[in-house]
């Protein structure tokens, strides 16, 4: 079944460690893919997307993804994490193809940074 | 700018009553918005699409009677729970569809269906 996955469901870290969360999809051709984030008790915000262009993309508060299609994958990296980085992290993959034009969901990695 | 607002944040009905939530993209017009449910620790999923003066794209598996759906206006869309029951208790989530295909959340309403 097509479907986007996400590796990690609970990651814990130390401030300043560096941060990779695995995100890899089953959909061919062209996507458009989504990093969001939800702090506890907020809504999602947009940290990230790849539309096109330049694999490796920059997106706020020191986030980086780099879409690798040969490998289906969209992994989301941060050198030195913060303890307010401290949220859930969800992938999100919209297929192209197929006239689709909506938003699939990773399972969310939930990320704890210790002070 | 981007940003999508919800109304209620919450509410507790009883069951068999009909609870209707709203959607608004506040700073820009969306023919696009689409509506989530969400459990506890459990991701996004998609209820339906909806499309500004036509009929709802609802997922499989979603009563399209049960979850009803009304795109008014570019910046409005409402979602009615009809005869709610327990187990639609749920965390509902809209997003609408910005120019440039990005989708923008609002922040959440919590259904409990007493």
């Amino acid at each position: 079944a097509q479907s986007v996955s996400q590796h990690n469901h609970h990651v814990i870290l130390s401030e300043a460690a560096s941060l990779e969360l695995g995100c890899n999809y089953s959909y061919g051709g062209t996507v458009n893919l989504f990093w969001y984030v939800q702090y506890p008790g907020q809504h999602l915000q947009l940290l990230l997307k790849y539309f096109s262009g330049d694999p490796l993309v920059k997106g706020i508060k020191g986030f980086e993804a780099e879409f690798i299609k040969s490998k289906f994958s969209f992994n989301l990296r941060k050198p030195s994490v913060q303890w307010s980085d401290t949220a859930e992290y969800f992938c999100a993959v919209n297929p192209l193809a197929g006239g689709y034009n909506k938003l699939i969901f990773g399972a969310g990695t939930r990320l704890a940074v210790h002070p | 700018g981007a940003v999508v607002s919800q109304h209620p944040s919450r509410v507790i009905c009883k069951s068999g009553t009909s609870v209707k939530i709203e959607c608004r993209s506040l700073d820009f017009q969306a023919t696009t918005m689409f509506w989530y449910r969400q459990f506890p620790k459990q991701s996004l999923m998609l209820m339906a699409t909806s499309n500004e003066g036509s009929k709802a794209t609802y997922e499989q598996g979603v009563e399209k009677d049960k979850f009803l759906i009304n795109h008014a206006s570019l910046t409005l869309s409402t979602l009615t729970v009809t005869s709610a029951h327990p187990e639609d208790s749920s965390f509902y989530i809209c997003s609408a569809r910005a120019p440039g295909d990005t989708q923008y959340f609002g922040p959440g309403t919590r259904l409990t269906v007493l």
